[in-house]
């Protein structure tokens, strides 16, 4: 299968605790987005990767939050000194400079603090 | 800033009932407009897309229209089936990278 892989699919940790998320996209997707999505809400822009580079990063993203993209494939979400509100699920998603109508999402990483 | 308003769910049909789910948004410049799907269990996924007003664009016997000028996209399906029960996204992307999310529909089809 070559679609846009997260994990881990479930991460459950204690307040303060640090996580981190992987996602791997499509292969010949340059284009790498983390979105972050609550209960009963779309998923909200945290931040975008064109190939290495982060091009875009949302207010959302506090200061605990860090991602990177070292070599323009796999990308990493870190979280650091976890909170209550950070639990939520974390979607990946890919897509062309091509077609940059279409997304790629993968299943999602859904974190739990407790 | 730019935002997607969507109809609120959850929303249940009968089987073969006509589907309407409103979609409207507010953009700076010229936006292009998507409804996502997600079946229960997996990821969203694009159902259809319309990139300038008055496209139309359709899949899976579903269609919305781009309304400029009442800046609505509404998701329409003349018959559903339990298949289609899932929860659907109406998005848009305009002059960034960002792509904006409404809150989303679920929509359950019973037999």
């Amino acid at each position: 299968d070559t679609g846009v892989s997260q994990d881990p699919r479930h991460k459950i940790t204690k307040r303060g605790q640090n996580v981190t998320f992987r996602c791997d996209p499509i292969s010949e997707h340059n284009r790498l987005y983390w979105y972050r999505q609550t209960l009963g809400q779309g998923p909200e822009f945290l931040t975008y990767f064109q190939n290495e580079a982060q091009l875009e990063k949302s207010r959302l993203l506090s200061d605990r939050f860090s991602a990177e993209r070292p070599k323009g494939s796999f990308s990493t979400l870190e979280i650091q000194r976890t909170e209550q509100g950070d639990s939520a699920m974390y979607l990946c998603a890919s897509s062309n400079s091509v077609n940059t109508g279409e997304l790629f999402f993968g299943e999602g990483s859904r974190l739990t603090v407790l | 800033g730019d935002s997607v308003t969507q109809m609120e769910g959850p929303v249940t049909l009968s089987e073969e009932a006509f589907l309407t789910i409103n979609c409207t948004y507010t953009a700076t410049g010229y936006p292009s407009l998507f409804w996502y799907v997600q079946y229960p269990g997996e990821g969203l996924q694009l159902l259809l897309k319309a990139t300038k007003a008055d496209d139309k664009g359709s899949n899976k016997g579903f269609e919305a229209t781009y309304r400029k000028e009442t800046t609505s996209f509404h998701l329409e399906k003349g018959s559903v089936q339990v298949s289609d029960s899932a929860v659907y996204f109406c998005a848009l992307i305009s002059n960034g990278n960002q792509f904006y999310f409404g809150t989303g529909t679920s929509l359950t089809v019973i037999p």
